[in-house]
């Protein structure tokens, strides 16, 4: 089993800061997904990469596949970017993911 | 929005009945996924289907079954049901395994 760590498990930032999130796999993978999930429970798939860098807007997402560990950077952060943030890692064959607890981030304006 | 469609989006039922959880993936997608999020465990794969076929299970109570049908929509029964089962149920849909996941809104199941 792929065991899947984060950290920090909440962080509470200022409004305009730079934001780091970590996750740590134990097993080789062929990609990793970072998700996000709004407080009303929905959830939206921001990347999923296998190699170096991934960016969508202010959201930059990078991996290092030798070092199996990934980090999630959000830029200029803003409260609409409160949300918990998970990353997830595929097993058996891409066939079922095993997912971090998560970070629960919180911009305060 | 994500094109997955789940419904009911609330639930509420008694000990001991039975659900049925109902979701329409993106137009295309083969791959339907559940998965069950609590507050103690986080989201837990539950079962995958790949064009009609059970593909990967993970820890799927034996209460609990789901099938994907031709028109590749699938279902979620959750029988004999417990407290314990009270979550969010998340369905998720993909073009196969390795690709992109696209989730629904989610059902949150209560039981009283």
């Amino acid at each position: 089993k792929n065991e899947v760590e984060q950290s920090p498990q909440n962080l509470t930032a200022q409004e305009g800061e730079f934001i780091t999130i970590n996750c740590s796999y134990s097993v080789g993978i062929s990609a990793l997904h970072w998700l996000q999930q709004h407080p009303g429970g929905g959830i939206v798939s921001l990347f999923m990469l296998s190699s170096g860098k991934k960016k969508h807007g202010r959201l930059i997402a990078t991996i290092n596949i030798q070092e199996k560990h990934s980090s999630l950077h959000i830029t200029a952060s803003h409260p609409r970017d409160s949300a918990v943030y998970i990353c997830a890692v595929p097993s058996f064959g891409n066939e079922k993911l095993t997912f971090g607890t998560g970070t629960r981030l919180t911009i305060i304006p | 929005d994500s094109g997955v469609t789940q419904t009911p989006k609330h639930l509420i039922t008694a000990t001991g009945q039975r659900v049925t959880l109902r979701c329409s993936p993106r137009s295309g997608d083969l791959s339907v996924y559940w998965y069950q999020q609590s507050l103690d465990q986080g989201l837990q794969f539950l079962i995958h289907y790949y064009n009609g076929e059970e593909r990967a299970k993970g820890n799927i109570l034996e209460r609990f079954s789901a099938q994907q049908f031709p028109d590749l929509h699938s279902e979620l029964n959750l029988s004999s049901l417990e407290l314990g089962d009270s979550a969010l149920y998340f369905c998720a849909s993909s073009v196969g395994p390795g690709n992109t996941i696209y989730f629904g809104e989610g059902s949150w199941l209560t039981v009283v």
